[in-house]
């Protein structure tokens, strides 16, 4: 089984300045990783992944993430936030062997809101 | 890019009627389906996986006789709140698992369905 742990609620932070959210998992069994991005009443959009390889990882939107597996540690990073950021934040995490088809296991997310 | 259509984005009922939600993969195949509930500023929970033919897997706590769920076709899941009561209230959002994708490809979400039984 996995769990992942999304350290902070809510970040405010002003336009323009950088903004790291915070994620830890746990697992016993090798994961992918990922970051989703949701906007009031929407889905979730995938804003980037790790499989394998290159332990930074970029995505959409000027986000970036750096998988640290000994500190089973996934944060998102982003060096300058717009208004239009402003959105719940998922950490995800799925067992890459396959098991339970693949589920996604998701973090309680963070709340981002950037003020002017 | 992959789209997952689900429809209606939000429906009002009575207690005590049966809504369907309707989740659709436009330009791809959806072996696997999953359904979530979002209670207000809290993450998805899992309530099933569904796979094109076979009898969804519902996880623990989860009520089958009153969230059914079909996927009889790869493209099509549906989940049907039956009997809804206020407290069915909710935002469920489906998302869907290419054939192929084996679970590197992230999955693709619906846009959510805003239910509210009165």
């Amino acid at each position: 089984a996995q769990s992942v742990t999304q350290l902070d609620s809510q970040v405010p932070v002003f336009e323009e300045a950088p903004v790291e959210l915070r994620c830890n998992y746990s697992s016993s069994v090798s994961v992918y990783l990922f970051w989703y991005v949701q906007y009031p009443n929407q889905g979730l959009q995938l804003l980037l992944k790790y499989l394998s390889g290159s332990t930074l990882v970029k995505g959409i939107n000027g986000f970036e993430a750096e998988f640290n597996k000994s500190q089973t540690s996934f944060h998102l990073r982003k060096p300058s936030v717009h208004i239009s950021d402003t959105a719940e934040y998922f950490c995800a995490v799925s067992d890459m062997s396959g098991g339970s088809n693949y589920k996604l296991t998701f973090g309680k997310g963070t709340l981002l809101t950037v003020n002017p | 890019g992959a789209v997952v259509s689900q429809h209606p984005s939000w429906v009002i009922c009575k207690s005590g009627t049966s809504v369907k939600i309707e989740c659709r993969s436009l330009d791809f195949q959806a072996t696997t389906m999953f359904w979530y509930r979002q209670f207000p500023k809290q993450s998805l929970m899992l309530m099933a996986t569904s796979n094109e033919g076979s009898k969804a897997t519902y996880e623990q706590g989860v009520e089958k006789d009153k969230f059914l769920i079909n996927h009889a076709s790869l493209t099509l899941s549906t989940l049907t709140v039956t009997s809804a009561h206020p407290e069915d209230s909710s935002f469920y959002i489906c998302s869907a698992r290419a054939s192929l994708d084996r679970g590197r490809g992230g999955y693709t979400f619906g846009s959510g369905t805003r239910l509210t039984v009165v």
